[in-house]
């Protein structure tokens, strides 16, 4: 099956700084999605990107599908982006996770 | 909109009891799709209805779980009898065909 790996595992940052978060897989997929798990266990979905680029405020992502990557930039970081970024990926319906990156942001 | 809505939020029980999960998932929504995260690690697939039909359960770990979706609305997840193994935090999922899924907030369920 397809593997999806993250990096880097664990993230601290001051509130303010910027930062990229990355998905490599092994395989084509047909869909990718980025989510946050907030505090409160909720996965939040942040983006439905199989391809190019889309942009929500101080989050945007890119995923290139022929090199099997996709990351995820979050500028001018705030407290509560702190949490859990999963990305996820499929080519037959169930979602394949990342082990996810482990984001502080600190005050 | 309401969006995919699980049932109960969080859960304890003993070991060897039973324990039903529920989720109804947004409206006109044929996929459904059960994960769940043990122990911290990562998010894990369980199984994914269409419709109330059964797609994929190759991710159900043992046959103490039951997943069912009767009328292809909501879906119950049944363990019977529940191990200490069997804690995490189990969600829910639903789509239309090949696009977004959108998630519940999860059932936590503890055994002990």
């Amino acid at each position: 099956g397809i593997q999806v790996e993250q990096s880097p595992p664990d993230l601290i940052l001051q509130e303010g700084a910027n930062s990229t978060l990355r998905c490599n897989f092994s395989d084509s997929v047909n869909n990718l999605q980025w989510f946050h798990q907030n505090p409160w266990g909720q996965l939040i979905n942040l983006f439905y990107i199989p391809s190019g680029t889309k942009q929500n405020g101080r989050l945007s992502a890119t995923t290139v599908a022929t090199e099997r990557y996709s990351l995820l930039y979050i500028s001018s970081s705030q407290t509560t982006d702190s949490g859990v970024y999963f990305c996820a990926v499929t080519n037959t319906g169930k979602l394949i996770f990342g082990q996810g990156t482990t984001l502080q942001v600190k005050p | 909109e309401a969006g995919v809505t699980q049932f109960p939020s969080h859960s304890v029980i003993e070991k060897g009891q039973t324990v039903t999960l529920r989720c109804d998932p947004i409206s006109g929504h044929d996929n459904l799709y059960w994960y769940r995260r043990v122990m911290g690690k990562e998010i894990k697939f369980l199984l994914h209805f269409v419709k109330e039909s059964k797609q994929d359960e190759s991710g159900m770990p043992n046959n103490r779980f039951l997943a069912e979706r009767t009328g292809g609305t909501y879906s119950t997840l049944k363990v019977q009898p529940a191990e200490l193994e069997d804690s995490g935090v189990y969600f829910c999922a639903s789509s239309q065909l090949n696009t977004e899924a959108f998630f519940g907030q999860g059932t936590r369920l503890t055994v002990v």
